[in-house]
């Protein structure tokens, strides 16, 4: 079974600075997909950024970025210019791309705080 | 697409009674996801729809949860005779088919149960 690992439950930055969140997952698979999604308190869960296992090349997505390590299973999130928006709560989940169902399997999160 | 719509949003009952849920997923797409996600913890996989039918169930899914899909277009979940551990958040989300966005699972802003 695929797992994800969040090992830092909170973190901090402040404003304008860059911050760097962490992921590791376990998986037998050779193709797959990592996501990041952010989930603001109370309001919907959104996808930030999205890395094809099959791709060496680095996801980036405006002032987001993912540093994918494919043998070392990780998958991190780095945030430049932080905003006061960023402040959310954020998870690593991962996707098989074979099978009809390819559901999400998530991290425990990591809760980001933005200092102004 | 106007997102993925969930109602009711909140949902406060006594420990017993009946509650049910809908998810109202973007249109045409055809496959469905229900997950719970508990204060502080990432979602948990619950079900999974590809139009009408069920494909998969998690071991989460007791005998008291029922989920439905009638004509592949909005689901219920329904949960019977509610225990307080049942309290949580009801996360439906939706993606549909390759090349139609169907690397992206979309989520809608989730359905709170809190049992008394």
């Amino acid at each position: 079974a695929q797992t994800v690992t969040q090992s830092q439950p909170e973190m901090s930055v402040q404003e304008a600075e860059t911050v760097t969140l962490s992921c590791t997952y376990d998986t037998s698979e050779s193709d797959y997909y990592l996501f990041w999604y952010k989930q603001p308190p109370s309001r919907q869960m959104i996808l930030v950024i999205r890395q094809e296992a099959y791709k060496q090349q680095n996801a980036t997505e405006n002032r987001f970025s993912v540093n994918f390590q494919k043998a070392a299973k990780s998958f991190s999130l780095k945030i430049s210019d932080s905003q006061l928006g960023d402040a959310a709560m954020y998870f690593c989940a991962y996707r098989r791309t074979t099978g009809a169902n390819s559901k999400l399997t998530f991290g425990k999160g990591i809760t980001l705080s933005v200092r102004p | 697409d106007t997102g993925v719509s969930q109602n009711p949003r909140h949902k406060i009952t006594k420990r017993g009674q009946n509650v049910t849920f809908r998810c109202d997923p973007i249109s045409e797409h055809n496959r469905l996801y229900w997950y719970r996600q508990t204060l502080g913890q990432g979602p948990e996989f619950l079900t999974y729809f590809q139009n009408e039918a069920q494909l998969e169930k998690s071991r989460l899914l007791s005998d008291r949860f029922s989920a439905e899909r009638p004509k592949g277009s909005f689901s219920t979940l329904e949960i019977q005779r509610t225990e307080q551990g049942d309290s949580a958040m009801y996360l439906c989300a939706s993606r549909g088919e390759w090349g139609r966005g169907g690397n992206t699972i979309y989520f809608g802003e989730g359905s709170w149960l809190t049992v008394v």
